[in-house]
């Protein structure tokens, strides 16, 4: 099983202020997601990063996938409450299967 | 458009009775299926996964059973629930897309399911 860590576990911000969350591990992904996910409802995929040191920008929000495709980041600027909710990374080898890390929750303050 | 619907959205059973949550996928053919569990505010626990009609992979040992019946059906299932059975039950479907070797699942979810064991 390929073990993601997610850090920081909680966060918590106030609007306007920009925040990063990290996601590390020693084995390498052929790609690696992003999700959000709000209280009650299912994870949405943002983002899908697959070539080393690939970086992609979804409005204020900036992925980018490690040289060695072990790690990401999530970066969010001018952070607004709408951003708040859970944040989740996972990868995959090659298979059907998705190790997920254990998330990091975010709250942004008005 | 692909669509992902599971039911009931919220459910109260007492310790020891039966369990069916349903997860039905429209707009894609021959999905990957999943099934996780969530605790509160955590990150997702996979149950159990499927590769095409009558094809289960278990993930975790427990009092829980998948079965699908047809390509875009997927059910869990319990005889008897037990306590910590309690939790936030998630389906969700992918397909691969890219190269051999640098292949993607990315996975789309359903609203969930929240099971409160009494």
């Amino acid at each position: 099983t390929q073990l993601l860590e997610q850090s920081p576990q909680f966060l918590s911000i106030q609007e306007g202020e920009n925040l990063t969350v990290y996601c590390n591990s020693s084995s390498v992904f052929s790609s690696l997601q992003w999700y959000r996910q709000e209280p009650g409802e299912g994870p949405v995929l943002l983002v899908t990063v697959v070539t080393g040191g690939e970086v992609k920008k979804l409005k204020r929000l900036t992925f980018q996938f490690g040289d060695a495709r072990k790690d990401s980041s999530l970066h969010i600027t001018a952070a607004q409450p709408g951003d708040t909710g859970l944040y989740l990374c996972a990868g995959g080898p090659n298979d059907y299967k998705l190790s997920f890390g254990a998330g990091t929750t975010v709250t942004v303050r008005a | 458009s692909q669509t992902i619907h599971q039911w009931p959205a919220t459910l109260v059973q007492p310790v020891g009775s039966p369990l069916s949550l349903e997860c039905t996928v429209e707009g894609t053919s021959n999905p990957n299926l999943y099934w996780y569990r969530q605790a509160a505010g955590r990150g997702l626990q996979l149950l159990f996964y499927s590769v095409g009609i009558g094809q289960i992979s278990s993930e975790v040992p427990q009092n829980l059973s998948a079965s699908r019946p047809q390509d875009r059906q997927f059910i869990l299932s319990s005889k008897k629930l037990l306590l910590s059975d309690s939790g936030f039950y998630l389906c969700a479907w992918s397909v691969a897309w890219g190269l051999a070797g640098h292949r993607s699942y990315e996975q789309y979810f359903g609203p969930g399911t929240r099971l409160t064991v009494t």
